[in-house]
């Protein structure tokens, strides 16, 4: 497909576990964000990749959370040790000329701490 | 910082009345406004936005004008219909897009509209 997708859709886990949620954004799209969207907190800036660094992390609330991208392309966010207020909907958007600069947004991983 | 604030919901309308969703902005320099919608069970999309003082972005009969006078961004449409339940975000990005790239989001109104 075109879009930007995510997976998984939805992850259970139990709390002190480590998670990976993966972004695969729109082919050939150089900008990658991650946001998280919890009840109460609305939409909240994670980190900033433009090809494969991270020029802003400034949004990545602890050092519990890291994000890795290779190849320009692919991107991973990693909570280590998990908490129950890590519990959120995590969104990933990319934004590139194939789509006139405008952020895509997946569909989002859904991550529940037990 | 940049930051926007948008009126707390939850919004309920009969079809075919008036919608009007208030959102004003805090920002250095001049940046774009947006509105996003998400519709349940389906991920964030655009709806609009402008990138100067006076534009007026609309799209599906909603419309918001960008006025930098009063840092507002009021979403509006005059006629809504069952099928716009949602919520919507309003957010900004500064301008020139240097440095964070960020997108600053409102913290969502939600609507629902009843036949």
């Amino acid at each position: 497909g075109a879009g930007v997708s995510q997976s998984p859709s939805n992850k259970v886990t139990e709390k002190g576990k480590d998670v990976e949620l993966r972004c695969d954004p729109i082919s050939g799209h150089t900008a990658l964000y991650w946001y998280r969207q919890s009840l109460g907190q609305g939409l909240e800036f994670l980190i900033y990749f433009q090809g494969n660094s991270a020029p802003d992390k400034s949004g990545l609330p602890s050092d519990r959370f890291s994000a890795e991208r290779t190849g320009g392309s692919v991107s991973t966010l990693t909570i280590q040790r998990t908490q129950q207020e890590d519990s959120a909907v995590y969104l990933c958007a990319s934004r590139g000329m194939a789509g006139g600069w405008q952020e895509h947004f997946g569909p989002g991983t859904r991550l529940t701490v037990l | 910082g940049d930051s926007v604030t948008q009126m707390e919901g939850p919004v309920t309308l009969s079809e075919e009345a008036c919608l009007t969703i208030n959102c004003t902005y805090t920002a250095t320099g001049y940046p774009s406004l947006f509105w996003y919608v998400q519709y349940p069970g389906e991920g964030l999309q655009l709806l609009l936005k402008a990138t100067k003082a006076d534009d007026k972005g609309s799209n599906k009969g909603f419309e918001a004008t960008y006025r930098k006078e009063t840092t507002s961004f009021h979403l509006e449409k005059g006629s809504v219909q069952v099928s716009d339940s949602a919520v919507y975000f309003c957010a900004l990005t500064p301008l020139p897009r240097g440095g964070s790239e960020k997108l600053v989001f409102g913290k969502g109104t939600k609507l629902t509209v009843n036949p």
